[in-house]
């Protein structure tokens, strides 16, 4: 089974710009997230999708958003960049809500976002 | 805010057991501990979860305190491969949180030679 896919692997953009990150989950796993990480951060929760709705929202302004089509493939949008959004971006699957004895999530290798 | 405290970093020599720790007094019945760990430039990967009782597989052992405010990662045999920044978290398994991970410093794990 293939893994969680996303591109680009590496982008670089200029401040005010915005950029569209995409990530494609395990087959049949309903639940996508996403997770910012920098070095003085640390890894941060975004938001997760599940079912083409927004489930939970992290602590990040409104130039984050995202979106889930139907067959669960997600992406991510950041508008007017900023050079602090410069972090690996991380997509996450699962296989679905509800109380699941294996409710492990899945990662991607990220994609790299530089703002210059 | 992480509800996990763990030490910033460990070594650990090749071919021993690396034993992690991981404080979380304020964990409530509900919820489960969760080990994963990133290799440099990786995604995370995940390692093991438990509730109360102690769990094992091809990876590592979770043990968990009775009180269960705190649990130790075990490696039995570490490899270099093993070097990886290890993070614990706690969360529940309701619907509504199963997308959502808090992730602390970690501990950063140096297998060394």
């Amino acid at each position: 089974k293939a893994g969680v896919t996303q591109t680009p692997r590496y982008l670089i953009k200029t401040r005010g710009q915005q950029v569209t990150l995409s990530c494609s989950p395990i087959s049949g796993h309903r639940s996508v997230s996403w997770y910012q990480q920098t070095p003085g951060q640390g890894l941060q929760f975004l938001f997760e999708y599940f079912s083409e709705t927004q489930r939970n929202k992290g602590n990040f302004p409104g130039r984050f958003s995202g979106r889930q089509f139907s067959n669960s493939r997600s992406e991510m949008n950041v508008s007017t960049l900023e050079l602090g959004d410069s972090a690996l971006y991380l997509c996450a699957s699962s296989l679905a809500g509800g109380l699941q004895a294996n409710n492990e999530q899945f990662f991607g290798p990220g994609t790299r976002l530089t703002v210059l | 805010d992480a509800k996990t405290t763990q030490p910033p970093s460990m070594d650990c020599a090749e071919g021993r057991a690396a034993n992690l720790p991981c404080n979380h007094s304020t964990i409530s019945g509900n919820e489960y501990v969760y080990w994963y760990r990133q290799i440099h430039s990786q995604g995370p990967q995940y390692i093991i979860h438990g509730l109360k009782n102690n769990e094992t597989n091809e990876m590592a052992s979770l043990i968990i305190t009775e009180d269960r405010k705190s649990s130790t990662l075990i490696l039995p045999h570490a490899t270099l491969r093993d070097t990886a920044v290890y993070y614990c978290i706690v969360r529940d398994h309701g619907s509504s949180n199963t997308g959502k991970l808090i992730f602390g410093q970690g501990t950063t794990l140096q297998v060394k030679p």
